[in-house]
């Protein structure tokens, strides 16, 4: 069965310094990753995939992120965040072709203080 | 160009009664998957359509139900509602079964 972790329940950061939010996976052969974020009352908007190829892929708002296939991670990327960012972060693995379920980790409130 | 809709927003059931949620897919979208999220949770999968048949589950019971219609929009039914069905249900809705997911602003059920 396929699963995601996010370890930490919160993350908090300054007004433009680098926000990481992490990731890691367990899925049996090539995972599909995806970050999603929501904010209040509202639902899930797409920031990135990763399918194949580089391992560092770029999302929206600036947003990035980098496989790691030995470490069976997916950590989340902004070089310089904004107080906007705050929200919460959900990871999400999909497993083999056919099995179109997305699994997501608990999620991660980011705080991004002024 | 429209996203995914859903409706309502939000509704408040009593213990036992049955529900419908309903879901509309971004144009060009064909594939549409449902999620329960709990407070302080991620979603959880209940189960995806694509050419109006479920395709996939989740762990859900039978107690949860649904349909796709012809034009690709999607209901969820819930009969004989728990406490516990309390939580906040998103539709997403994607263009095949493999493709990236894009979801609804989701419809928050209370059960009381």
């Amino acid at each position: 069965a396929q699963s995601v972790a996010q370890p930490e329940d919160q993350v908090n950061v300054a007004e433009g310094n680098p926000l990481t939010v992490k990731c890691t996976y367990s899925v049996s052969g090539n995972p599909y990753l995806f970050w999603y974020v929501q904010y209040p009352n509202r639902g899930l908007q797409f920031l990135l995939k990763y399918i194949t190829g580089d391992n560092l892929v770029k999302g929206s708002y600036g947003f990035e992120a980098e496989f790691n296939k030995s470490q069976t991670s997916f950590h989340l990327k902004k070089p310089s965040a904004l107080v906007s960012d705050s929200a919460l972060y959900f990871c999400a693995v999909r497993g083999l072709y056919g099995n179109n379920r997305l699994a997501f980790g608990k999620g991660n409130q980011v705080v991004v203080i002024p | 160009d429209a996203g995914v809709t859903q409706s309502p927003t939000h509704l408040i059931k009593t213990r036992g009664q049955q529900v419908t949620l309903r879901c509309s897919p971004k144009s060009g979208h064909d594939t549409v998957s449902w999620y329960q999220q709990a407070l302080g949770q991620g979603p959880q999968f209940i189960f995806q359509y694509y050419e109006e048949e479920e395709r996939q589950r989740g762990n859900f019971p039978d107690r949860f139900s649904g349909h796709q219609f012809p034009n690709y929009s999607s209901e969820l039914n819930v009969n004989a509602l728990l406490l516990g069905d309390s939580a906040l249900y998103l539709c997403a809705s994607s263009a095949g079964q493999g493709n990236e997911q894009y979801f609804g602003p989701g419809t928050r059920l209370t059960v009381t």
